[in-house]
């Protein structure tokens, strides 16, 4: 079967950095997709990786590793906005989109 | 970038009656669309891929007597929550993805959403 994890939920402080992993296991892969989704709202679209590396996008980078089926998206300098849950999702060899549970990521003054 | 709008936003209804949901892509043309369903603190749950000009394809699970999906032009696909009941209320999502465009950012936009609530 075809099975993304992340954690649930994670706490940070406002300023600093976190660190959210995603591990899948996908029938092909096609690339991963990084989303940011706040409470009620639909997920807008943050980062795509197919190759191997880091992508850097401001204070947004994501990474990827093909042969260990691991990601992360890497958050600095955090603000109270970036409160919202973050869902990975890979594409898989079907095209379609795979989706993780998401980390609900949780941001304290 | 691309827009894709969903009306309504929100609905309540009584059990038994049944909604419709518009899906339109505003600047471009989709001829495929997909529908989600999100409960609380979950994430989203591919209900059915929408195909202009043909039947939906419908993921295991989602009844397709019960949820209606037409996809009659590039611009606009509708679900429709048959008969609908309290375990029905959810957020439900539509995406679209521009043909054939390359994969290199975003494969899907998503509309806004609309809250159901069947009373």
């Amino acid at each position: 079967g075809q099975n993304i994890d992340q954690p649930t939920e994670m706490t940070a402080t406002e300023g600093a950095i976190v660190q959210i992993n995603c591990t899948y296991q996908t029938s092909g892969f096609n690339g991963l997709f990084w989303y940011q989704q706040h409470a009620g709202e639909a997920p807008t679209f943050l980062s795509y990786n197919v190759l191997d590396g880091l992508e850097e996008k401001g204070r947004f980078s994501s990474f990827l590793s093909r042969s260990k089926g691991y990601s992360y998206l890497l958050l600095k300098e955090l603000q109270m906005k970036d409160s919202a849950s973050y869902l990975c999702a890979v594409l898989d060899s079907n095209y379609q989109l795979i989706w993780g549970a998401g980390t609900k990521l949780i941001i304290k003054p | 970038g691309a827009v894709v709008s969903q009306h309504p936003s929100w609905v309540i209804c009584k059990s038994g009656t049944s909604v419709k949901i518009e899906c339109r892509s505003l600047d471009f043309q989709a001829t495929t669309m997909f529908w989600y369903r999100q409960f609380p603190k979950q994430s989203l749950m591919l209900m059915a891929t929408s195909n202009e000009g043909s039947k939906a394809t419908y993921e295991q699970g989602v009844e397709k007597d019960k949820f209606l999906i037409n996809h009659a032009s590039l611009t606009l696909s509708t679900l429709t929550v048959t008969s609908a009941h309290p375990e029905d209320s959810s957020f439900y999502i539509c995406s679209a993805r521009i043909p054939d465009r390359e994969v290199t950012t975003e494969t899907q936009y998503f509309g806004p959403g609309t809250r159901l609530l069947v009373l």
